[in-house]
C-alpha cells in the first residue's frame, strides 16, 4: 500500500541554522500539506501546496519559512533561521481530495 | 472560524470493552467532512473513519463506527471490543466542502485512549 514517507526522522539544530525536512508524497496525490505538532499539543496546519504554489498558509507560516516541489516527488519544507520554539514534529499529508494521508514525522529539535 | 472540541483529556477503558469518545465542532457550512485520526506512542498520525455531513448513515470501519449528530454539530467516536492496540491519542478533525489545497484539517485537543488488560 502506498504511504507518505518523511526524513530525516529526527533532526536536531541549532538555533538559527537552516534546516530542510523531506517529504514523499503518495505519488498520484495532488494536494500537499505541512502541520505542526508541538509535543503535547495539537496538530496545526502551516501550509497546503497545489499545482506548485500555496494555496494557503496560517499565521504560524511566516517569511522564515518556505515550501517547494523541486521534482516530481519530494516535497520540502525549509525553516531558514530556526528558533527555539520551531521545536516539534512536522507532518506532511497528501491526498486527492478530501482523505489526507500522514507521513510518520519529522521530530526537529532546536537548541 | 471553525472550532473543534474535544472535552475529554484522557478516558481509559478494559480490553474487549466499548467506550466512546466525544467530538464537537463549530461550523456556518452546510457541507463538509468530518474524521477521526489516531496518534499512537510512535507518533504517526494514522486515519480512522471519515464522516461526509450530507450522508444521514454514520460511518463505521470495522469494530470503529460513529454517531453524527449534524443539528447538534457532535461527531463521537466508539471504539468496540477494545484492544491494547488501541491505546493512543484520538484526534478529531473538521475540513471544510471543498476538499483538496483548499481545505485543511483543523483538528481537536485530542483524548488519550488508555486500554488496560
Amino acid at each position: 500500500e502506498p504511504e507518505v514517507t518523511q526524513t530525516p526522522s529526527h533532526q536536531v539544530t541549532q538555533m538559527g541554522q537552516e534546516v530542510i525536512l523531506r517529504c514523499v508524497p503518495i505519488s498520484n496525490h495532488l494536494y500537499f500539506y505541512w502541520y505542526r505538532q508541538i509535543l503535547g499539543q495539537k496538530v496545526e496546519f502551516l501550509v497546503s501546496f497545489y499545482n506548485n504554489e500555496i494555496s494557503e498558509k496560517s499565521e504560524i507560516f511566516d517569511d522564515q519559512f518556505s515550501v517547494e516541489r523541486p521534482d516530481g516527488s519530494n516535497f520540502t519544507l525549509k525553516i531558514r533561521s530556526t528558533k527555539l520554539e520551531d521545536s516539534a514534529m512536522y507532518f506532511c499529508a497528501s491526498t486527492p481530495q478530501y482523505e489526507q494521508y500522514f507521513g510518520p514525522g519529522t521530530r526537529l529539535t532546536v537548541t | 472560524a471553525q472550532t473543534v472540541t474535544q472535552s475529554q483529556p484522557e478516558m481509559s477503558v478494559q480490553e474487549a470493552e466499548t467506550v466512546t469518545l466525544s467530538c464537537t465542532y463549530d461550523t456556518s457550512e452546510s457541507n463538509y467532512y468530518l474524521f477521526w485520526y489516531k496518534q499512537p506512542p510512535s507518533r504517526q498520525m494514522i486515519l480512522v473513519i471519515r464522516q461526509e455531513a450530507y450522508k444521514q448513515q454514520n460511518a463505521t470501519e470495522n469494530r470503529f463506527s460513529v454517531n453524527f449528530q449534524k443539528a447538534a454539530k457532535s461527531f463521537s467516536l466508539k471504539i468496540s471490543d477494545s484492544q491494547l492496540g488501541d491505546t493512543a491519542m484520538y484526534f478529531c478533525a473538521f475540513m471544510g466542502p471543498y476538499g483538496g489545497a483548499t481545505n485543511k484539517l483543523i483538528f481537536g485537543t485530542g483524548t488519550l485512549l488508555a486500554v488496560q488488560p
